[in-house]
């Protein structure tokens, strides 16, 4: 169980396009989705934490405007790089977790989107 | 703000080999620690500690919690090649996971 979905798995883009990457959680409701972006050979970094029907809430030094979040459904969130530039290349990883579960912090993570912007 | 400090950063070791990666944690509102294998793609769920002093296994790897020392150690007895991977602590919150950089743990044949 706890099985989480992205689309798609890679990406390349024209500079100044916008991207959107789906997050969906197959056989739970996701009350709380997050995104997170690792650059090569680095941590993982949290962007933004989404809860459906609600706006994003987005970390310090994140631009909500060029990475817009949303969290329509208990199975569906959506993040789109907006004018991606080259230094948005990146792995975009989400990750869903169900707050009615009893297992708090467990995050089940997608398999991440490979952006590659030229 | 929320920090995971992860020690080795990396780690170079012979298949057989039993080795102990460390994490330590300063997190406000802590609720539990997790530990995560990343190969190629995105992190895979290993263990989420709550309790102090107890601890969880899984085959060869095992870890547990010291919230007095607010640290957690990861051991993998008889490494295999495919252990080889980046293994990420994090630490949560109320609301959030914080990652550590992680430790690269390659094991040679």
């Amino acid at each position: 169980g706890a099985v989480v979905s992205q689309h798609p798995s890679w990406v390349i883009c024209k500079s100044g396009t916008s991207v959107k990457i789906e997050c969906r959680s197959l056989d739970f409701q996701a009350t709380t989705m997050f995104w997170y972006r690792q650059f090569p050979k680095q941590s993982l970094m949290l962007m933004a934490t989404s809860n459906e029907g609600s706006k994003a809430t987005y970390e310090q030094g994140v631009e909500k405007d060029k990475f817009l979040i949303n969290h329509a459904s208990l199975t569906l969130s959506t993040l789109t790089v907006t004018s991606a530039h080259p230094e948005d290349s990146s792995f975009y990883i989400c990750s869903a977790r169900d707050l009615r579960g009893a297992t708090y912090n467990e995050q089940f993570f997608g398999p991440g989107t490979r952006l590659t912007v030229l | 703000e929320d920090k995971v400090v992860q020690s080795p950063l990396s780690l170079v070791v012979h298949e057989g080999d039993t080795v102990t990666l460390n994490c330590s944690y300063e997190v406000t509102n802590f609720r539990s620690l997790l530990w995560y294998k990343q190969e190629k793609k995105a992190p895979t769920f290993l263990f989420m500690l709550t309790s102090s002093g107890i601890e969880k296994k899984s085959g060869r790897l095992s870890s547990i919690l010291d919230k007095k020392e607010l640290s957690s150690i990861l051991n993998i007895t008889a490494t295999q090649t495919g252990d080889s991977a980046i293994y990420l602590c994090a630490g949560g919150s109320n609301y959030k996971l914080t990652f550590g950089k992680g430790t690269l743990l390659t094991v040679n044949p």
